[in-house]
């Protein structure tokens, strides 16, 4: 009765690093969603997946955000070039579909030096 | 666009006592509402949401609310809160991409 999972729970970068955050979701769970949370505010959504197809990636702030789903279960967010700005903690969520109840992981906190 | 707003960033409340948290959404079409709680460096817990039907919603440890469509909200309630109620709320409104709220913070005193 695994939840979503993510690794690493903490990660501290040098500016102008690429960091790799993973997601685990829910088996079973059709759709995939990236947010960003900065100290003090709400999430935000970066980007959202169902199966291996990344359907809406408008939140992501720039070029240097990749996120991928190759074979539709695990998800990787990359971050190239890593900036102070960056700093966050990064939450995936999954749910068994597009529209249905998304399911939150503990989240990867990313400080960039 | 779709938004959220919690106008309270800090409420105090003594433990026993009655906790309302106030939520107004913005939104094209009927919403879908949800209220998470997040404890410090833990991530989002589902405490209820509201799709379509009944406008009062029952979720875990004792909280409801209710989407009220002429005001905008969906506040969320509590008759008696505990101690282990203290964390950060989050009100969200969507169908995949959710937005949220800057949340409300909630402290417990003895």
């Amino acid at each position: 009765g695994a939840g979503v999972s993510q690794s690493p729970r903490y990660k501290v970068a040098k500016r102008g690093q690429d960091v790799a955050l993973r997601c685990d979701p829910i088996s079973g769970h059709v759709s995939l969603f990236w947010y960003q949370q900065a100290l003090g505010q709400g999430p935000e959504f970066l980007t959202y997946f169902q199966n291996e197809a990344q359907l809406d990636k408008s939140g992501l702030p720039s070029d240097r955000f990749f996120a991928e789903r190759p074979e539709g279960s695990v998800s990787t967010l990359k971050i190239q070039r890593t900036q102070q700005e960056d700093s966050a903690v990064y939450l995936c969520a999954s749910s068994l579909a597009g529209g249905d109840t998304q399911y939150f992981g503990p989240g990867t906190r990313l400080t960039v030096l | 666009a779709q938004s959220v707003t919690q106008p309270d960033i800090h409420i105090t409340v003594s433990e026993g006592a009655s906790l309302e948290l106030r939520c107004n959404y913005s939104y094209g079409a009927t919403p879908y509402l949800f209220w998470y709680v997040q404890s410090p460096g833990q991530g989002l817990q589902l405490l209820l949401k509201y799709f379509s039907g009944d406008t009062l919603v029952q979720g875990i440890k004792g909280f409801e609310a209710e989407f009220k469509r002429s005001q905008s909200s969906f506040n969320l309630r509590k008759p008696s809160v505990h101690w282990s109620d203290a964390a950060e709320y989050f009100c969200a409104v969507g169908r995949y991409k959710l937005s949220f709220g800057a949340g409300t913070t909630v402290t417990v005193r003895a």
